[in-house]
């Protein structure tokens, strides 16, 4: 079975600057997805980023980037530039490949982006 | 294109009664899966459902069910409540492995 890992129960950071959420994950799988997801008040898991294990090239989404670190099964988030409207709860999420796989999701970051 | 929308947005229920909550997929998806979120804590799978049939299930007891309809829409069924069921319950489709577009999710209280 595959777990993920967020060890960083919340976070803060000034509006501007630029922060990192941790992620880890174990699985015995080569291929599969892995994916930011941030959840504001309204509750709607909104996805942020999406990663194909087997691409090495990190993904990007304007102000939102990874680090995938496939041998170290990491998988962190950098937020550039970080404006209040990023304030929101963020999983970390790990994807099999097939018809029936399903998302597991880590514990969660609470990120509070401040003046 | 429409989004994933879910109904109820709220429901408060008696320890033992039945509910049923209600999914509408994202235009173009045919997977729809559920998911359990407790306060504080990252969604649970629950089920999933593709072309209506169920190809995945979580730890979940049989009291949870579920259908999808051939329009992809969907409906998650819980028997005899219980307190622990009190959560938010969230609906996602997807479309091959993309990725899942999630509902606002049906917050269910058991009292």
């Amino acid at each position: 079975a595959q777990t993920v890992t967020q060890s960083q129960p919340e976070m803060s950071v000034q509006e501007a600057e630029t922060v990192t959420l941790s992620c880890t994950y174990d699985t015995s799988e080569n291929n599969y997805y892995l994916f930011w997801y941030k959840q504001p008040p309204s509750r709607q898991m909104i996805l942020v980023i999406r990663q194909e294990a087997y691409k090495q090239q990190n993904a990007t989404e304007n102000r939102f980037s990874v680090n995938f670190q496939k041998a170290a099964k990491s998988f962190s988030l950098k937020i550039s530039d970080s404006q209040l409207g990023d304030t929101a709860m963020y999983f970390c999420a790990f994807m099999g490949t097939g018809t029936a796989s399903k998302l597991t999701f880590g514990t969660g970051t609470r990120l509070q982006v401040t003046l | 294109e429409t989004g994933v929308t879910q109904s109820p947005t709220h429901l408060i229920k008696t320890r033992g009664q039945q509910v049923t909550l209600r999914c509408s997929s994202q235009s173009g998806h045919n997977t729809v899966s559920w998911y359990q979120q407790a306060l504080g804590q990252g969604p649970q799978f629950i089920f999933q459902y593709y072309r209506e049939e169920e190809n995945g299930r979580g730890n979940f007891p049989p009291r949870f069910s579920g259908l999808q309809f051939p329009n992809y829409s969907s409906e998650l069924n819980v028997n005899a409540l219980e307190l622990d069921d009190s959560a938010l319950y969230l609906c996602a489709s997807s479309r091959m492995n993309y990725g899942y577009t999630f509902g606002s999710g049906t917050r269910l209280t058991v009292v």
